[in-house]
């Protein structure tokens, strides 16, 4: 099956911007999707088709593609913003879908 | 407002059997395919079940085929999971999802997710 890989961890101070990528081969054939994640919450998709924003998602939230690798960008980071994020795309195969490992994005 | 709420995790026995359920409102239940996403503590999301919207396609990931069944009752808005043949590695929190595009066969991606629900397999 497909794999993704992220980076564990990303740290940004107040204001700044984070860049989380997200590589893998299927990401040449399929769209990718983003989820944040909150300790003890659900996952909240913020990124869809690799760089649309769905309704209610702040526009500092953004998604960007470039060959197998995607890209979330968080500009203007803010304090809430601290949590887990999981990039995700259907399976090559058609029938299944995939998750990165998730990144754990810290606000200084 | 989509709201689904998972229900009938617990603590089982290794190799017992559980049905897990979602209760799904605030959209037409019976046009979305829907999806079942585990979570182990402290580590990531893994998908594992899908269900077209008619109940006419399933898929699996290949770690639960053969031991778990997914179904769904339109007429009551309901998903079920049911776990058979527990494994200490199938401790998880389990999310449903509602497949974000209608008519789909296959998983794509998912726009809503509930809350989650513990199942604890452990002697």
């Amino acid at each position: 099956s497909s794999e993704l890989t992220q980076p564990p961890s990303v740290s940004v101070s107040p204001g700044q911007t984070a860049r989380i990528t997200c590589s893998g081969d299927v990401l040449g054939k399929k769209y990718a999707y983003w989820y944040q994640q909150k300790p003890g919450q659900a996952p909240i998709l913020i990124i869809k088709k690799d760089s649309e924003r769905p309704s209610g998602i702040p526009e500092r939230f953004s998604g960007s593609s470039s060959g197998t690798t995607v890209t979330l960008t968080i500009s203007g980071v803010q304090a809430e913003d601290e949590a887990d994020y999981y990039c995700q795309s259907p399976d090559i195969s058609g029938s299944s879908y995939v998750f990165g490992s998730g990144t754990k994005v810290t606000v200084l | 407002e989509v709201h689904l709420e998972e229900s009938g995790g617990r603590l089982v026995q290794p190799g017992g059997s559980l049905r897990l359920s979602c209760a799904a409102s605030g959209f037409t239940f019976g046009d979305y395919s829907m999806n079942w996403v585990r979570q182990t503590p402290g580590k990531g999301l893994e998908w594992i079940s899908y269900i077209s919207s008619s109940g006419s396609y399933t898929h699996y990931a290949d770690s639960v085929k053969g031991r778990f069944t997914i179904s769904r009752d339109n007429a009551r808005d309901s998903l079920s999971l049911q776990m058979n043949s527990l494994r200490a590695e199938d401790t998880a929190v389990y999310f449903c999802a509602r497949e974000s595009t209608v008519g789909t066969t296959a998983p794509i991606f998912s726009d809503y997710w509930g809350q989650g629900n513990l199942v604890t397999v452990s002697s």
